[in-house]
């Protein structure tokens, strides 16, 4: 079973630049989620949709930070304008549903705003 | 809100012994279910363990173990016959259960992280 992908793997730009981060799920999974995990803190969720509508997105810097799920599949997440205290890994995670335990991670996307 | 604390930056341990990771959290929730994280240097992140509040037994998967005190807010990490492969940094994390409209979901929040480094 493929696991969840993530591109690209890094990401470097410079502050006021745009930047869009892609997700694919395990198949079959109907939630999936965005995490912030800045260098020596734990992920922060971001974003958590079930197929395509927004469960929960109140840690989201709505003034800069989109997230789409179109088809209820894959994902995107864009910073417009990036700051530099964006620099952070961006981890995508799915899981089967929502109320389910277990969620599975990407490999994530290190972005370093200079 | 919830908070979770991992009170222990960084942790070492020799191959084959045995550590123990810390956790508390705060909480006013009286159901919601507590998890180990291991994110090892490749940076993918795997569940380790998960607990029931509603269970008073502690959970045991094979070389891992916890302790949970409820009433203390301490959910702590045993690692037994510690390996090599052990080393990662692990996660401490909480979820509660939320509602928006009909749809019931968990929302994890994350401790800081500890650090384990096994030396052979």
């Amino acid at each position: 079973e493929a696991g969840v992908a993530q591109s690209p793997r890094y990401k470097i730009i410079e502050k006021r630049q745009s930047v869009a981060f892609w997700c694919n799920p395990i198949s079959g999974h109907a939630t999936l989620y965005w995490y912030q995990q800045i260098l020596g803190q734990g992920p922060k969720l971001l974003i958590q949709f079930q197929n395509n509508g927004v469960v929960d997105d109140s840690q989201l810097p709505k003034d800069r930070f989109s997230a789409e799920r179109l088809k209820g599949v894959d994902s995107t997440l864009k910073i417009q304008p990036a700051k530099l205290e964006d620099s952070a890994v961006y981890l995508c995670a799915s899981s089967l549903h929502t109320g389910s335990y277990e969620q599975y991670f990407g490999p994530g996307t290190r972005l370093t705003v200079t | 809100a919830q908070t979770v604390t991992q009170s222990q930056p960084e942790m070492s341990v020799q191959e084959a012994e045995t550590v123990t990771l810390s956790c508390t959290y705060d909480t006013s929730e009286s159901n919601y279910y507590l998890f180990w994280y291991k994110q090892p240097p490749s940076r993918q992140m795997i569940l380790v363990i998960r607990q029931e509040a509603y269970k008073q037994q502690n959970a045991t998967e094979n070389r891992f173990s916890v302790n949970f005190q409820k009433a203390a807010k301490s959910f702590s990490l045993k690692i037994s016959d510690s390996q090599l492969g052990d080393t990662a940094m692990y996660f401490c994390a909480f979820m509660k259960r939320s509602w928006n409209g009909g749809t019931s979901y968990g929302k994890l929040t994350f401790g800081q992280g500890t650090i384990l480094t096994v030396h052979p």
